[in-house]
């Protein structure tokens, strides 16, 4: 099973700073690998596939890096409506499918 | 519009059996695979099993392998996830997702998923 790890649990950032996330895999899942942000009360929403792919309708301020083991999520200017808490996803090798354990970002 | 449409919120209690469902509009349903997704409260997300619509081809994470049962009925575009016997440790929200599709038909990433299906075991 591959093992997905994120970084920082924990993310406080004040509007319009950047934000950057990272997702680190056991082993290499290539570029399978998709970013959901997560709202209270709300099902996930899809960010980013393919490791760098904006999902439709999601803002440029969202982008994705990295492949092989190492990814990260950019806002580049946070916004108040962007608190929330994102997972990494591999989908490379299943199954299992597996997740991280989540970064919440919260506003400053 | 790609929609998959969950049942509502159940209360129950330990021992007792159920089994909740998700509809899939806007596509081909027995085309696409069906995820099931649990989020225990406060908790990150944990992909159960998915079912192949088209010829019920089914895979279990073995951390719910015996633990629940995935169905799918095609007719009606509905897949179900159930239990036989529920513990309160079985509260949690549940979600279904569809995979996509990239390359030579791999599956890949949950898009769309749906509302969440709240089950209190009490």
């Amino acid at each position: 099973e591959i093992v997905m790890t994120q970084s920082p649990a924990t993310l406080s950032v004040s509007p319009g700073e950047r934000a950057t996330l990272s997702c680190r895999a056991s082993q290499s899942v290539s570029s399978n690998l998709a970013w959901y942000q997560q709202k209270p009360g709300q099902a996930p929403r899809l960010l980013i596939y393919g490791a760098s792919t904006r999902a439709t309708g999601i803002p440029a301020r969202f982008s994705g890096g990295g492949s092989g083991t190492e990814f990260t999520l950019t806002i580049s200017s946070l916004q108040s409506e962007d608190s929330a808490v994102y997972y990494c996803h591999q989908y490379n090798n299943w199954p299992p499918f597996t997740f991280g354990p989540g970064t919440k970002v919260d506003i400053k | 519009e790609v929609q998959l449409v969950q049942s509502g919120a159940e209360v129950k209690k330990p021992g007792e059996s159920l089994k909740i469902s998700c509809q899939g509009s806007g596509y081909s349903f027995p085309s696409y695979w069906i995820a099931w997704v649990r989020q225990m409260p406060g908790k990150g997300l944990e992909w159960m099993g998915s079912i192949y619509p088209a010829d019920s081809d089914t895979r279990y994470s073995p951390s719910f392998q015996g633990q629940v049962t995935i169905s799918v009925d095609k007719s009606i575009s509905t897949a179900y996830l159930q239990w036989s016997s529920l513990k309160a440790s079985d509260t949690a929200m549940y979600f279904c997702a569809r995979p996509a599709y990239y390359g030579d038909y791999e599956v890949g990433w949950f898009d769309p998923w749906g509302q969440g299906t709240l089950l209190t075991v009490s």
